[in-house]
């Protein structure tokens, strides 16, 4: 596609509700990132996948969060049992490595969580 | 360890009058630093990037950085701000040989008639 597709565009889930967030990279980029961005804050990052390998999961923050990429292109992010404060703004990116590790992101519009 | 500081948390100017975007690092090893901006209700975008090379960068838009090692800092400059670009700024670390990047908490530019 054009760029980074991620759905839904919003979602709002009731406290103890498992969601899944999908991301669709840009085709042929293999590195696949997600990130949390609560209110007024920076993007934290969550986890890192080097096509379906995911080689850092060092930023998810307890065990009900988990993200997958099966296939190396579309990712998911689940959270089980969704707390208040998952609320946030998730947000993908993806990146063509070239062998260096300064690479331009591209970023999707992210997935804006309620958690009621 | 990395950081990055963004010492302001908004900024006003008015239109036609030049912006400075503040960005204070840390890093251990030699640093790549980006500026990605994010406008309301769109994907983050990336302004500009240092790899080492020149140490004034020039990005779109007609924004630019300079990175500075012995003060350790890399702000965004801007000779003659526009309406459109009122959006938050993120000054971004990664060290070389890691895909981590880190974000600062950003900066909110307003931009007054």
């Amino acid at each position: 596609g054009a760029g980074v597709s991620q759905s839904p565009r919003y979602k709002v889930a009731k406290r103890g509700q498992d969601v899944a967030l999908r991301c669709d990279p840009i085709s042929g980029h293999v590195s696949l990132f997600w990130y949390q961005q609560a209110l007024g804050q920076g993007p934290e990052f969550l986890t890192y996948f080097q096509n379906e390998a995911q080689l850092d999961k060092s930023g998810l923050p307890s065990d009900r969060f988990f993200a997958e990429r099966p296939e190396g292109s579309v990712s998911t992010l689940k959270i089980q049992r969704t707390q208040q404060e998952d609320s946030a703004v998730y947000l993908c990116a993806s990146s063509r490595p070239t062998g260096a590790t300064n690479e331009k992101l591209f970023f999707g519009s992210g997935t804006q969580l309620s958690v009621l | 360890a990395q950081s990055v500081t963004q010492l302001d948390s908004h900024v006003s100017v008015s239109e036609g009058t030049p912006v400075l975007l503040r960005c204070n690092y840390s890093s251990s090893y030699s640093p790549s630093l980006f500026w990605y901006v994010q406008h309301p209700n769109k994907g983050l975008q990336l302004l500009l990037k240092y790899t080492s090379a020149a140490t004034l960068v020039k990005g779109i838009n007609g924004f630019e950085a300079e990175f500075k090692k012995s003060e350790t800092s890399f702000h965004l400059t801007k000779p003659s701000a526009h309406m459109s670009d009122a959006a938050e700024y993120f000054c971004v670390v990664s060290d070389s040989g890691t895909y981590k990047y880190i974000f600062g908490t950003g900066t909110r530019l307003k931009v007054l008639a």
